[in-house]
């Protein structure tokens, strides 16, 4: 049973571009959650999601941000035209039901 | 909204000797108690939870303990050693759970 897979693992962007991050949650996990972890900093929640409904999206910014996990393929956070501030490891994490939670490798995402 | 506190940022131990790391929540909901560890550049990795029906749990040299009356709960690791050194993290919380902001723990030789 593979792990969490995270694409890609390094992303670059420019601002204004956008950024698109992949996770593919582990065999059977219905239940997929985004972080960001700025550095030398703690996990921020980030969105909430099971297939094909956002749970709780409490911790995405209004604006520039989505994400969606849908009935077929990973489960995709959209940042639209990224600003520097922007730059962070993206972690995301699946479940089997609720509780315990197994994290993907990470995309680190640099804005120039 | 519901808050995670972690203390303290940064613990250095002399290698055998115990770390203690503590934790308080707000949200009285909070079920379930995990415990992560990120070495630097990688993925945290959980290595014990606990959830609010116990008040300890223990795995060979990591135990952990909580409090729901006081909303508090710590991890203990005893008998340190080198590889020990990383960062962990305290979260609480059901279906959405909230990370502290970290330990980074040194294990001095």
């Amino acid at each position: 049973n593979a792990g969490v897979m995270q694409n890609p693992r390094h992303l670059v962007r420019r601002r204004g571009q956008e950024a698109r991050l992949r996770c593919s949650p582990m065999k059977g996990h219905s239940h997929v959650y985004w972080y960001r972890q700025l550095p030398e900093e703690g996990l921020k929640f980030m969105v909430y999601l099971q297939k094909e409904n956002i749970i709780d999206e409490s911790g995405m910014p209004k604006e520039r941000f989505s994400a969606e996990f849908p009935k077929e393929g990973p489960s995709i956070l959209r940042i639209q035209q990224v600003v520097r501030g922007d730059s962070a490891a993206y972690f995301c994490a699946s479940s089997p039901l609720r509780d315990e939670q197994f994290f993907g490798p990470g995309t680190r995402l640099t804005v120039l | 909204g519901e808050n995670v506190e972690q203390h303290p940022s940064t613990l250095s131990v002399q290698e055998g000797d115990s770390a203690v790391i503590k934790c308080t929540y707000s949200d009285s909901a909070s079920n379930y108690f995990p415990w992560y560890k990120q070495e630097l550049g990688k993925r945290p990795q959980l290595i014990i939870d606990i959830r609010s029906n116990v008040g300890e749990k223990k795995d060979q040299r990591i135990a952990v303990t909580l409090n729901k009356t006081a909303k508090h709960f710590s991890l203990h690791i005893t008998e340190t050693q080198p590889e020990d050194s990383a960062v962990y993290f305290c979260a609480a919380g059901d279906d959405k759970i909230i990370f502290g902001k970290g330990t980074r723990l040194h294990i001095l030789p």
